[in-house]
């Protein structure tokens, strides 16, 4: 069964750092492209950032790209995204989702909670 | 970057509705679409990919289709499990970008 359980959420002032980590079990982790998804309170999905298998490449949209990075770490079979310069505007609660290749976004974990806050 | 315009933003429906929900891309996409089921306090489940294919374990009820720029899922029958949000996501191109969501409620 695959699984993907996110941790390190939480409240965080405005221009500080949090680390999110993502442990993915019941597949082979280094075979999938791996990607973050966020979604503000009562708002829409937006996708974050991806990362290839080999962790080669990675991806992000204008709103996070040079605040946000996306790494893997395929021996322990898990995915982060270290998130510096938070704004109030990137609370939300992030998702962990699997690339499943041809077929989109297949997987996702739990999310966890991120509040910036002073 | 392709806009996907999801419509309607709410729908008030009945149960045994059919129920239609449209994403429109503002570029071509092709077929990487997929349509995404939430629940209050849930993650996103994957209900369709390749804008036409039913992921394992969604109810035949579920449909994808795809004309021209507009993608739909359609909901037969309409179960009181199956109200819920719902988003499209675009996955041909980054950046990826979802649709802005469908509540449906019930009358």
């Amino acid at each position: 069964e695959v699984q993907l359980v996110e941790t390190g959420g939480g409240l965080v002032q405005p221009g500080r750092s949090l680390k999110l980590s993502c442990v993915a079990s019941g597949f082979t982790f280094n075979n999938y492209w791996m990607s973050w998804t966020r979604q503000a309170p009562g708002k829409g999905l937006e996708w974050v950032a991806s990362i290839t298998n080999s962790g080669g490449s990675t991806y992000y949209p204008d709103s996070v790209k040079g605040r946000f990075t996306i790494s893997r770490d395929n021996a322990q079979n898990t995915l982060y995204l270290q998130m510096n310069s938070l704004r109030s505007e990137d609370t939300a609660t992030y998702y962990c989702t699997r690339d499943g290749h041809t077929m989109g976004m297949d997987y996702w974990g739990q999310g966890v909670m991120v509040t910036v806050s002073s | 970057d392709i806009q996907m315009t999801q419509s309607p933003s709410s729908m008030s429906v009945s149960l045994g509705d059919t129920v239609t929900i449209t994403c429109r891309a503002s570029q071509d996409v092709g077929i990487y679409v997929n349509w995404f089921q939430q629940k209050p306090g849930k993650s996103p489940r994957r209900m369709i990919y390749r804008a036409t294919n039913l992921a394992d374990g969604v109810p035949s009820r579920f449909s994808g289709s795809r004309s021209g720029s507009d993608y739909s899922l359609t909901i037969s029958s309409l179960e009181s499990e199956d109200v819920a949000d719902y988003h499209c996501l675009q996955y041909d191109e980054y950046p990826r970008t979802f649709g802005g969501g469908t509540k449906l409620e019930l009358k």
